[in-house]
């Protein structure tokens, strides 16, 4: 059973930089699910995915977001991470990183809420 | 980018009835590469349907999804009192992948 798990700050200030680290278990790097992405729901509303990596190393951003945004992988530690730069009250939100064997979209971390406020 | 519409925004209905909620496409998606999901308050997603009209994995057959191209429908066949919640669709055909807006099923 894939599990995903969020973590990081809780408070950001604005213009800095939010990080975000998900860590897996019960499956691996080379594993089939080899899509993983972060999408993330501002409180009370919809859902925005963000970006992914393939397990190539290679990444694909929401252009709304690509000038702000790093995803990586390390595969050492089977965890992937989310780097938003530059963030304001907007970026508040519920932060999911999930995982699925192409676009599709199988696990999904529990959610990490980032506030956004000096 | 393919932009998402769920019709109705709100659904009232009560345990027993059947619901019927609605997702059109901007443009047609490609192999019908289009997914629902269900939230509860303070949980993450849950995939329900994937390719249009497949359940996933230990998904109750009261669940269906249909559709093609543009329009695509998830039915709920007799609404359990678990089953209130809001539900997603989701095309992962084109990159940016995009999300409806939702639909509140909401108990009556």
């Amino acid at each position: 059973q894939v599990q995903l798990q969020e973590s990081g700050p809780g408070l950001v200030r604005p213009s800095e930089t939010l990080s975000l680290t998900c860590t897996v278990s019960g499956d691996s790097v080379s594993s089939e699910h080899s899509y993983r992405s972060w999408i993330r729901q501002p409180p009370g509303k919809g859902l925005e995915w963000i970006g992914y990596i393939y397990d190539s190393g290679s990444t694909n951003y929401n252009p709304s977001l690509q000038s702000r945004v790093t995803v990586s992988m390390d595969t050492s530690k089977n965890q992937f991470s989310l780097k938003l730069s530059s963030v304001t009250a907007a970026d508040t939100a519920v932060y999911y990183c999930t995982m699925g064997a192409g676009w599709l979209i199988d696990y999904w971390g529990q959610g990490t809420l980032v506030t956004v406020s000096s | 980018e393919i932009v998402l519409t769920q019709s109705p925004g709100t659904l009232s209905l009560s345990p027993g009835e059947r619901a019927t909620l609605s997702c059109r496409a901007s443009q047609s998606v490609g192999k019908n590469y289009l997914a629902w999901f269900q939230q509860k308050p303070g949980k993450a997603p849950r995939l329900l349907i994937y390719d249009a009209s497949s359940r996933a994995t230990g998904i109750p057959d009261r669940f269906s999804g249909s559709g093609s191209g543009t329009d695509f429908t998830l039915t709920i066949s007799r609404l359990e009192p678990e089953d209130f919640a809001v539900f997603y669709c989701q095309q992962y055909a084109t990159s940016p992948l995009t999300f409806g807006g939702g639909t509140r099923v909401e108990i009556k």
